[in-house]
């Protein structure tokens, strides 16, 4: 089994929905972290937390938000999907900030 | 604020011809960097971290150096084969980013030709 497991893997949805992402990890890391990746762009870091109480934006967080529901659990939503958030989007985790730990990645599409 | 550069963004070489991945980085205040693989539409998986005390890491056909007065790491396969194809992407941790938060270069898409 995955340590980082993300669900959905693929998702397509219609500009306005709201969505949500889930990751959860078995690593038993504090450290959660939501990227997204775009061609040519690279790993961009949407939002970060150290443990439930603890949660912080990171480069590109307008349009998302997040939720902690436990030290193995943490989802990325969309409250409005437009088109431009179509992208890979990878959830990770550190024991210590200095090495990550990714998931598989959530293919997100919004048409 | 750390700029992380791959060059180049795409290579093609035969099997058998050694990778040579170039990452840059501007800021010389990092506590490691660390290569991950990527394949097509898949995860990232970590393939080697060396840490700012270190010149070198290796592991099996890998070898990754380390010049942080220039800010520089390569990252050396030796022997290529098909399946070394993917993406390398390195990524560094800032010692004065709340959070160490890894910033990521645009990674190299390798392909290795039978």
């Amino acid at each position: 089994d995955a340590d980082v497991t993300q669900t959905p893997r693929n998702r397509i949805t219609k500009t306005g929905k709201r969505i949500m992402l889930e990751c959860s990890q078995t690593k038993g890391h504090d450290r959660m972290y939501w990227y997204r990746q775009d061609p040519g762009l690279g790993l961009r870091l949407i939002y970060y937390s150290f443990d439930v109480k603890d949660i912080n934006k990171g480069e590109i967080s307008d349009g998302y938000s997040v939720s902690r529901q436990a030290q193995a659990k943490f989802s990325l939503s969309l409250e409005s999907a437009i088109p431009n958030q179509t992208a890979l989007y990878f959830c990770a985790t550190s024991n210590n900030g200095l090495s990550a730990f990714f998931g598989q990645g959530t293919r997100l599409t919004v048409v | 604020k750390q700029e992380v550069t791959q060059i180049p963004a795409a290579l093609s070489v035969p099997e058998g011809e050694n990778l040579v991945l170039n990452c840059s980085f501007t800021d010389s205040a990092i506590y490691n960097l660390q290569w991950f693989r990527q394949d097509p539409g898949k995860g990232l998986t970590s393939l080697l971290l060396i840490q700012s005390s270190q010149r070198e890491q290796t592991s099996g056909r890998l070898n990754a150096s380390l010049d942080k007065s220039s800010g520089r790491s390569t990252l050396y396969i030796a022997a290529s084969q098909p399946g070394d194809s993917a993406t390398y992407l390195c990524a560094v941790p800032m010692i004065k980013a709340a959070g160490n938060k890894l910033t990521f270069g645009g990674g190299t898409r390798v392909l290795v030709k039978p």
